[in-house]
């Protein structure tokens, strides 16, 4: 079983400011890890995604994001966020050898990003 | 290229009755899946269905069951429905071993 968690429920900041949003998980198996982005009354996007190779994964909207696995970290971050960034971000994983990233999808609680002017 | 979509947006019903949601999927892809969002809380897997047959569940009970038909577009049915059911349900569908696509959602409120 695989749990995530993610660190800060609510991150304010100012326009033009650097962001990171922390994501840690726990997992017995090697995991598929994800970062979606939730506007309101819509659905979920995909920011970016990691399923192997290099640990820094570059996402739409100039974010970014590293692999960690000693610390079983995913952190999401960006270097100059825009009023229009305010939205709430999960990450997830997905186990890799039950279903690879087309199986189920294990979420942290979300953080509420929202930028100030 | 049409993408995921929900119907109904809203839907609103009382405790003990049976509500059906619906989900098309985005066009070439095969597989869907449900997930229930509570107020506050990041989304939590249902079921999947890969050409019509349920391909994992999460901790639901059989209460939750659903459909996939051959142009792969898929129901969740709700039976009994309590009170914490009251949730955004989020479809999402892929091609096999891919990306996950969701749609808006579909609000029900259950009172």
């Amino acid at each position: 079983a695989q749990s995530v968690t993610q660190l800060d429920s609510q991150v304010p900041v100012f326009e033009e400011a650097p962001v990171e949003l922390r994501c840690n998980y726990s997992s017995s198996v090697s995991v598929y890890l994800f970062w979606y982005v939730q506007y309101p009354n819509q659905g979920l996007q995909l920011l970016l995604k990691y399923l192997s190779g290099s640990t820094l994964v570059k996402g739409i909207n100039g974010f970014e994001a590293e692999f960690n696995k000693s610390q079983t970290s995913f952190h999401l971050r960006k270097p100059s966020v825009h009023i229009s960034d305010t939205a709430e971000y999960f990450c997830a994983v997905s186990d890799r050898e039950s279903g690879g990233s087309n199986y189920k999808l294990t979420f942290g609680k979300g953080t509420l990003l929202t930028v100030n002017p | 290229e049409t993408g995921v979509t929900q119907s109904p947006t809203h839907l609103i019903k009382t405790r003990g009755q049976q509500v059906t949601l619906r989900c098309s999927s985005q066009s070439g892809h095969n597989t869907v899946s449900w997930y229930q969002q509570a107020l506050g809380q990041g989304p939590q897997f249902i079921f999947q269905y890969y050409r019509e047959e349920e391909n994992g569940r999460g901790n639901f009970p059989p209460r939750f069951s659903g459909l996939q038909f051959p142009n792969y577009s898929s129901e969740l049915n709700v039976n009994a429905l309590e009170l914490d059911d009251s949730a955004l349900y989020l479809c999402a569908s892929s091609l096999a071993h891919n990306e996950q696509f969701f749609g808006p959602g579909t609000r029900l409120t259950v009172l």
